[in-house]
């Protein structure tokens, strides 16, 4: 099975960076994802991780160590709109492209 | 436009009630995927399909079925057996690529009458 771990809570101040930690246990691995979501919508994809290493995307990047079981998120110069749950999610190693979510943190972005 | 889209946008059940949720895409995605999601927490799976006329259990499928008669439809019903069915079910699709992430509806927010 999966189990993954990532803070409830976050909270930042605009313009700043911030790190979202995440870190798992799993039977099988064929790659992370984080997702973000707002409050009462749909989880949208930010970014995807299968190697070692950072991925950077404009003001967000990830990262993934494989054999500490731990990928982060870093968002920086954050904005207010930043301010929703973020969700780390591990796609297990079968054909069926089934993915275990994190509870989700929650990042507050304060003025 | 392509996209996921799931109605209703909010669903109330009554007590011995089956009721079902529709989810239909126009992405041409093979797998289809529900999630239930409790406040605070994050998405549990229910049920998957990977291809039409198939379909396997996830998590927490006790209390719900699923059909998948068609590529673009994956309907969920939640059945009177689901004793504790208020939650936000999102829908979710993917193509075979092992590296492309899931599309999300909007969601159906049920809650018990």
């Amino acid at each position: 099975g999966q189990n993954i771990d990532q803070p409830t809570e976050m909270t930042a101040t605009e313009g700043a960076i911030v790190q979202i930690n995440c870190t798992y246990q799993t039977s099988g691995f064929n790659g992370l994802f984080w997702y973000q979501q707002h409050a009462g919508e749909a989880p949208t994809f930010l970014s995807y991780n299968v190697l070692d290493g950072l991925e950077e995307k404009g003001r967000f990047s990830s990262f993934l160590s494989r054999s500490k079981g731990y990928s982060y998120l870093l968002l920086k110069e954050l904005q207010m709109k930043d301010s929703a749950s973020y969700l780390c999610a591990v796609r297990d190693g079968t054909n069926a492209g089934k993915s275990t979510f994190g509870d989700g943190t929650t990042l507050t972005v304060k003025p | 436009d392509g996209g996921i889209t799931q109605s209703p946008k909010y669903l109330f059940r009554k007590e011995g009630q089956n009721v079902t949720l529709s989810c239909e895409q126009n992405l041409n995605h093979d797998a289809m995927y529900w999630y239930r999601q409790d406040p605070g927490q994050g998405l549990r799976l229910i049920y998957y399909s990977q291809i039409v006329n198939d379909f396997q259990k996830g998590d927490i499928a006790e209390g719900y079925s699923v059909s998948r008669e068609k590529k673009e439809s994956f309907p969920l019903t939640v059945t009177s057996a689901q004793k504790n069915p208020t939650a936000f079910y999102l829908c979710a699709t993917k193509t075979r690529q092992i590296d492309q992430p899931q599309h999300f509806g909007d969601g159906t927010r049920l809650s018990i009458l």
